[in-house]
């Protein structure tokens, strides 16, 4: 597609349930990143994926928290058991190339979830 | 590890004045540098990048010159808008972070007509 796609735009949920986000990068993409936007920690790394592969699993806050890759393409990020902490605005990211650190990295619009 | 450090606060600021948003960083290696734009109720964008020492980074009249020697990349316009409110982040990569991105914190610019 012409960008990274993210679904679902919004997303309720209830404490204590599993939520699955969803991620479609830009065609072509090797490079794929997980990111949250929360008010109070700004912009944290989760997860990066260099094809089907997660070299850097780094930035998950806890074991609630996992992700894949499937065909080199789409990714699915997943937290189960939701808490009212984990409410913030999931960003899933694509570059194009690994090993060059000046290529852009590419931003969807990002998931918000809210859990109640 | 990197990191990325952002002036503290909002900036609120008159139309047509001149804006300068700090950023300073700490990198392992060689970083690129980058500044993402987030307007309101939209994605991040990258506004503009630079690679290397003394490269300047421009784009829709701001830009920020990478100083290795002060590890900064200040961003700056000469003449904001008021379609330049808008959430700024500082940003680096670099090859011994997976080309990851460490962000700063960000600032909101507010113009004000």
């Amino acid at each position: 597609g012409a960008g990274v796609s993210q679904s679902p735009s919004n997303k309720v949920t209830e404490k204590g349930k599993d939520v699955e986000l969803r991620c479609d990068p830009i065609s072509g993409h090797t490079a794929l990143y997980w990111y949250r936007q929360s008010l109070g920690q700004g912009l944290e790394f989760l997860i990066y994926f260099q094809g089907n592969s997660a070299p850097d699993k780094s930035g998950l806050p806890s074991d609630r928290f996992s992700a894949e890759r499937t065909g080199g393409s789409v990714s699915t990020l997943t937290i189960q058991r939701t808490q009212q902490e984990d409410s913030a605005v999931y960003l899933c990211a694509s570059s194009n190339r690994q090993g060059a650190s000046g290529n852009t990295i590419y931003f969807g619009e990002g998931s918000w979830l809210t859990v109640v | 590890g990197n990191s990325v450090t952002q002036m503290e606060g909002p900036v609120t600021l008159s139309e047509e004045a001149f804006l300068t948003i700090n950023c300073t960083y700490t990198a392992t290696g060689y970083p690129s540098l980058f500044w993402y734009v987030q307007y309101p109720g939209e994605g991040l964008q990258l506004l503009l990048k630079a690679t290397k020492a003394d490269d300047k980074g421009s784009n829709k009249g701001f830009e920020a010159t990478y100083r290795k020697e002060t590890t900064s990349f200040h961003l700056e316009k000469g003449s904001v808008q008021v379609s330049d409110s808008a959430v700024y982040f500082c940003a680096l990569s670099s090859y011994y972070g997976n080309n990851r991105l460490a962000f700063g914190k960000g600032n909101q610019v507010v113009v004000i007509p």
